[in-house]
């Protein structure tokens, strides 16, 4: 089956402590994006990436640091510098970084961070 | 700028139609979409509508487009239990590069 798979499900950290989140796609869609969800919150973007080794910042990048050096997979490290981390990460990925081809979305990682 | 508004909640009755609301200012936007979020789950894609067209009908889902009033809404049919979901509305301004802007999203509570 094809899709895009997140992992962990559930994440624990302590304050001060970096974190890498997983994301690989075996749609082979070029982009990848991760968002961010809060309570009561639409998703904002964080960082995206519309082909290998190139990645752009999104609205909220500041904490966050990523890769792209594979098309498959694109983690997400939350840094001890992003003030309130403890949310809903999601993961997507559209077929091209053009606005006819929709996202399709992993199942997202909860991140506590205490 | 960019913004997009929903209303937060509904609640309707299991057999009844739904129909959640969803403005938006980017005047440019190519594509609008909707998609559906279950408890602890990522989102999935429900339809996506053209901004040159104002009707799309998939199954017992109606979006309808009000361009000039930038006015989207989906409509349910028939609304079952397993509608219960937050439903998210987004736009994807000129020159996104896919880059969606999202409403807050309506929760749908369906009772029987």
């Amino acid at each position: 089956d094809g899709g895009i798979t997140q992992s962990p499900k559930y994440l624990f950290r302590k304050e001060g402590q970096n974190v890498t989140l997983s994301c690989e796609q075996n749609l082979n869609h070029d982009a990848m994006y991760w968002y961010r969800q809060d309570p009561g919150q639409g998703l904002r973007l964080i960082y995206y990436s519309q082909i290998v080794n190139d990645f752009q910042k999104g609205d909220i990048a500041e904490g966050y640091s990523v890769s792209r050096e594979k098309k498959e997979s694109f983690p997400l490290t939350v840094t001890s510098a992003q003030k309130n981390p403890t949310a809903f990460y999601l993961c997507a990925s559209s077929m091209k970084a053009s606005s006819n081809s929709p996202l399709h979305f992993g199942n997202g990682t909860r991140l506590t961070v205490t | 700028g960019e913004d997009v508004e929903q209303s937060l909640f509904l609640s309707v009755r299991e057999g009844d139609s739904s129909v959640i609301n969803c403005t938006y200012t980017d005047s440019s936007s190519t594509y609008l979409y909707w998609y559906k979020q279950e408890p602890g789950a990522g989102l999935q894609l429900l339809t996506y509508i053209f901004s040159n067209m104002d009707m799309k009908q998939d199954q017992r889902l109606t979006v309808l487009l009000n361009k000039k009033d930038k006015h989207l809404s989906l409509r349910i049919a028939d609304t079952q239990t397993g509608d219960s979901a937050i439903y998210f509305c987004a736009e994807i301004p000129a020159g996104g590069y896919n880059k969606l802007i999202f409403g807050a999203g309506t929760r749908l509570a369906v009772h029987p």
